[in-house]
Parts: structure tokens; C-alpha cells; sequence
């Protein structure tokens, strides 16, 4: 599967405890997006990278969230203290970065539960 | 926040109709973009419309950009049951593209068989 695939999809945790999402985009994307999706509305921009380099990131961001690309190619979302307010869906996307503006790749998402 | 608004918020038509989704924005945009949602999955993209095009088709879809107005169209011809999903706009409002992209509100498409 030549797709982007983020991991886990399904998460329920405790208020409070720590999360971590994976994303691994489409090989030769530089671009590596999240987005938060809650019911209902269409996607928020979290932050993005080009290549291991963050970007931008959304006020939506708050000191209990992370991203990280080490290496330029997975990247992971860390949501420390988790409140109920988190509950949602994380989507990640890649793209093939700048001076290409085209689509983006969407995964299917992780869905976050907090209980 | 979100750039666009999508119009309406629902539809429901029947299959083989056409269906027509608006879209307006707030800012001026380097490209907008179609993309489409089955019920709790990823987004898929469709269709690319940059800021100096007017219009764009890809099999049973037509965009259009109205820059003047700030506002896009999307027509599904010949509907199908397989297009029941969510439809968001979304807009890159960055010099060269392949920036964010600010999502609408969405419109859900139900196609009654």
C-alpha cells in the first residue's frame, strides 16, 4: 500500500493519560500535515513540516500537543494530559511539498476517545 | 477557523439527478480544492481549481471559481449512490502552494437509490 497510513485508528483513553499518533506518509512527499476533524465540521489545521523542519503551527496547538518528523519521513503527534475536549479525529496528509501545489494524500485517521 | 462555507449544509436527491454545492471564502486563495468524505474516513482529494482558472471538469465533476466573489461551485452529474458523502471546499491562500489548507464546514450528499 503506496498510501499514507497512520496508526492506531481507533483510541479510548483516560482524561489525562498520554497519547501518541504515527503517520507514515507517501515515500517521496516532503509535505507532512495534521489536521483535527471533530463531528461535524470539516478539518483544522494543527501544524506541517517540510521534510524533519516544522513549519507552522496552528494556535490550536496548545503546549499539551507535539509533533515531531525525526528523520524527514514518519511523524508523530503526542497529546500529553488528554482532555475530554480532544476527542476527536487526527488526519494526517502529505503532499510533495512546495512549488508542486496540488493535492494533498489523506489517511484514514485516528480516532481519539477520551473518557 | 474556518475560511469557507459551504451551501447548503444537506442535500438529498435522487439518483441520477445533479447535485450543485457552493462554496465561499474570506481571502484571497492560490488554488481551491474538492475533496470528498465517506462517513468517518479520511478525505479523498478530487479536483484542483487554481485562483487564475475559471473552470475545471474531471469525469462527472465541474468546478468553477468566481476570485471576483470569492466563491466555487462543485456539480456532480448523473448522481450515483456511491457519492453519498461529505464534500468540503478547501482553500491554500499561500504564495506557492502546498501550505495548509482551510477546510469549509462541508456538505452532506445523500443519493436516494
Amino acid at each position: 500500500d503506496t498510501g499514507v497510513s497512520q496508526d492506531p485508528r481507533h483510541k479510548i483513553t483516560k482524561r489525562g493519560q498520554n497519547v501518541t499518533f504515527r503517520c507514515d506518509p507517501i515515500s517521496e512527499h516532503n509535505r507532512l500535515y495534521w489536521y483535527r476533524q471533530t463531528l461535524g465540521q470539516g478539518p483544522e489545521f494543527l501544524t506541517y513540516f517540510q521534510n524533519e523542519a516544522q513549519l507552522e503551527k496552528s494556535r490550536l496547538l496548545s503546549d499539551r500537543f507535539s509533533a515531531e518528523r525525526p528523520k524527514g519521513s514518519f511523524s508523530t503527534l503526542e497529546i500529553q494530559r488528554t482532555e475530554q475536549g480532544d476527542s476527536a479525529m487526527y488526519l494526517c496528509a502529505s503532499s510533495l511539498g512546495v512549488f508542486f501545489p496540488g493535492e494533498a494524500f489523506f489517511g484514514q485517521g485516528t480516532r481519539l476517545t477520551v473518557v | 477557523s474556518q475560511q469557507g462555507e459551504e451551501d447548503p449544509q444537506a442535500l438529498s436527491i435522487q439518483e441520477g439527478e445533479n447535485a450543485t454545492m457552493n462554496c465561499s471564502y474570506k481571502t484571497s486563495i492560490n488554488n481551491l480544492q474538492w475533496y470528498r468524505q465517506n462517513s468517518g474516513r479520511g478525505l479523498v482529494h478530487l479536483i484542483l481549481i487554481r485562483s487564475n482558472e475559471r473552470e475545471k471538469h474531471s469525469g462527472r465533476l465541474r468546478v468553477t471559481l468566481d476570485t471576483s466573489k470569492k466563491s466555487s461551485s462543485l456539480l456532480i452529474t448523473a448522481s450515483r449512490a456511491a457519492d453519498t458523502a461529505s464534500y468540503f471546499c478547501a482553500t491554500d491562500i499561500s504564495n506557492f502552494g502546498n501550505e495548509k489548507l482551510t477546510f469549509g464546514t462541508g456538505t452532506r450528499l445523500t443519493i436516494i437509490p
